[in-house]
């Protein structure tokens, strides 16, 4: 069956440390991958979107891989402060020419002072 | 620019009864979508229009839900009559034509008790 998994647990780090959040899918052949950021009583805010035939992408703080063999993307943010606390959402396409987007559960960042 | 606007923010109904839900899209967004969570799960996608077009309409859960969006601007999302299983919180997200970036509403709140 298809499935997208992103740690359930909570990421508990120290401010100024490397956060890595992981999505692994089953299933799927996405032509991308995307995260987002979820703060409580809002919506997902787009960060980043990494195409199938791109390994890597970056912005400012933030680097994001995609690797299609091992059906895995890996999310890391650098230099973490507290204001990085959210849930981190990963989302595939679907391959239907638009946004119909599956999301994993989310994993949730903790950064403390 | 604003963003996407959901309103109401939260809604309690009784089993049985109707809700409309209202999306306003950020201006000159053609697509729209409609996604759901529920406790504890992912976010889902329901449906997507363009302009004022349903594309894909194959994540609605059942005929107890109708969205609409006349003229191609804003939306709404009807559920009727209301179950318990449909409490959760509905998103709504647009983008621009060719742009895979959504963006996302704050979401309505729904119980149904």
């Amino acid at each position: 069956s298809q499935k997208i998994e992103q740690n359930s647990e909570a990421l508990n780090i120290q401010e100024g440390k490397t956060a890595t959040l992981t999505c692994n899918y089953t299933n799927y052949s996405p032509a991308y991958l995307q995260w987002y950021r979820q703060d409580p009583g809002r919506g997902p805010v787009f960060l980043l979107l990494i195409r199938e035939n791109e390994k890597e992408k970056r912005k400012e703080r933030l680097k994001v891989t995609f690797d299609t063999t091992l059906k895995q993307s890996l999310f890391h943010i650098t230099a973490s402060q507290p204001a990085d606390s959210a849930t981190y959402l990963c989302a595939l396409d679907v391959n239907t020419g638009f946004q119909k987007l599956v999301f994993g559960t989310g994993t949730r960042l903790l950064v403390s002072p | 620019e604003a963003g996407v606007t959901q309103f109401p923010s939260h809604s309690v109904i009784e089993k049985g009864q109707t809700v409309t839900l209202r999306c306003d899209p950020i201006s000159g967004h053609d697509n729209l979508y409609w996604y759901r969570r529920v406790m504890g799960k992912e976010i889902k996608f329901l449906l997507h229009f363009v302009k004022e077009s349903k594309q894909d309409e194959s994540g609605m859960p059942n005929n107890r839900f109708l969205a609409e969006r006349t003229g191609g601007t804003y939306s709404t999302l009807k559920v009727q009559p209301a179950e318990l299983e449909d409490s959760g919180v509905y998103f709504c997200a647009s983008s621009q034509q060719d742009n895979e970036k959504l963006f996302f509403g704050s979401g309505t709140q729904l119980s149904v008790l």
